[in-house]
């Protein structure tokens, strides 16, 4: 069945740290590999499209990574802002009939 | 640019009652998709319309229909509401991309109540 997994379900960190958040899927055959940011009330805005190719993209002090020998991907976020407190979505698609896998997010909460 | 816009935000109704959420988009998409969002699970695709003239099931479509009306508007109709359906509802168009990655744009929400 395809899935996909995320950690933490919820984060604390304080102003200025770094994190990372985890995604792990068990999608096939694995299309693309995309973080969203959804703040409350509002609906996801993307980070990142990760094809098959790419191990590593950036936006701004976001960066993700992409193992796609182990469905593995890690969102980074450097010097975290009050404005990073979101949900974090990592979603899978799967071939070429735009089936999206939605994970359920992780809960970033930013404090000063 | 408006980009998804979705109406109404909020609606209560009572069981049995039927409405429409509205959704039209400024982009020039092809594809439109309708999702629900429950607490602790992922989206989940309701319907969803490749292009104008055309609407396929996603993964939930029971209790549910859709009409494309044109390239810009995309409604999703609940002809017999019933509490399961209280959630939160969103619309995207996607943009054209090579293979599988197109952008995705979500609209703001409609947030249903069914009592």
């Amino acid at each position: 069945k395809n899935q996909v997994e995320q950690s933490p379900q919820s984060l604390i960190i304080l102003e200025g740290k770094n994190c990372t958040l985890q995604c792990n899927y068990t999608v096939s055959p694995f299309s693309n590999l995309r973080w969203y940011k959804q703040d409350t009330g509002r609906g996801p805005v993307s980070l990142t499209i990760m094809t098959f190719s790419e191990n590593t993209k950036s936006n701004g002090r976001y960066t993700a990574t992409l193992d796609a020998d182990t469905k593995q991907s890690s969102l980074h976020i450097t010097a975290s802002q009050l404005s990073d407190s979101a949900s974090y979505i990592c979603v899978v698609s799967a071939d070429s009939n735009y089936q999206l896998i939605w994970g359920a997010g992780t809960k970033l909460i930013i404090k000063p | 640019n408006a980009g998804v816009t979705q109406t109404p935000k909020f609606q209560v109704l009572k069981t049995g009652q039927s409405m429409t959420l509205q959704c039209a988009q400024d982009m020039n998409h092809n594809s439109m998709y309708w999702y629900r969002q429950d607490p602790g699970m992922g989206l989940r695709l309701i319907y969803y319309s490749a292009s104008e003239g055309t609407t396929d099931k996603g993964e939930v479509p029971n209790g549910y229909n859709v009409s494309r009306l044109n390239k810009r508007e995309f409604s999703l109709r609940l002809e017999s509401a019933a509490p399961s359906q209280t959630s939160v509802y969103f619309c995207a168009s996607r943009s054209t991309g090579s293979g599988n990655t197109g952008e995705l744009f979500f609209g703001e929400g409609s947030r249903l109540t069914v009592l």
